[in-house]
């Protein structure tokens, strides 16, 4: 089974500036045929369902501000978001999808 | 726009069946997607329950090893949802549990449409 482990745990970040979010897998989630790392990130906030931001490692979904960037490949991952905002406030989860599915623990992000 | 909406009992005894539904709305259950269960229990993260793929004949499904032996994910075509039912529930078993879409390609899918989530408790 794939383990993904994010760090840090929980950050707080000042408003403007940049939070940067990281994903280390077990095992690379790097499909070779079709050149895509199965990862994704999502926000969490309570009282709400998780939204999906990133997918294919570093594809936006669609809506999510242009501040929310994904990156890395094979094991290490990272969610940048810049330009801090208080509405970005969340609990924020890396997620693959490389055979059965499992999330990483959640780094909660404060102002 | 595809909607999901959890539902079933909030409370459930301990050593029961724990059974839940989500109507998926603005989408169809035979579509090129996995349907996907997901929980988060209290003061916890996100845990992967299981999901079932029914574009086809014959119906798909992948289940969290953890929970393997005790879940059961089925879709209902003629009602445009599908289920998920937990044997023997113990308090570990309360949480929040969400239904959801997954879409994508190439065997990868990611989670793009969630349901509000429905708590469910464990206790007698």
């Amino acid at each position: 089974d794939i383990v993904l482990t994010q760090s840090p745990d929980s950050l707080a970040v000042s408003l403007g500036e940049r939070a940067t979010i990281n994903c280390k897998s077990s095992q690379s989630v790097f499909y070779s045929h079709n050149n895509n790392n199965y990862l994704a990130w999502y926000q969490h906030k309570p009282g709400q369902p998780p939204k999906l931001l990133i997918y294919w490692a570093s594809t936006r979904d669609s809506g999510v501000p242009d501040r929310f960037s994904g990156s890395g490949s094979g094991t290490d991952f990272t969610l940048t978001i810049s330009n801090l905002q208080a509405e970005d406030v969340a609990v924020y989860y890396c997620q693959h999808y490389y055979g059965t599915p499992s999330f990483g623990q959640g780094t909660k992000l404060e102002i | 726009q595809v909607q999901l909406q959890e539902s079933g009992p909030g409370l459930v005894k301990p050593s029961e069946t724990l059974s839940l539904t989500c109507d998926v709305s603005g989408a169809s259950v035979t579509s090129s997607n996995w349907w996907t269960w997901v929980r988060q229990r209290p003061g916890e993260g996100l845990e992967y329950i299981g999901e079932i793929y029914k574009a086809g004949r014959t119906p798909k499904t992948d289940y969290s090893p953890s929970l393997k032996s005790r879940i059961t994910i089925s879709v209902d075509e003629s009602k445009n949802q599908f289920s998920l039912k937990m044997t023997s529930v113990t308090a570990a078993d309360t949480a929040l549990y969400y239904c959801a879409r997954g879409s994508g390609h190439s065997s990868g899918f990611y989670y793009d449409s969630w349901g509000q989530g429905t708590l469910v408790t464990v206790s007698s």
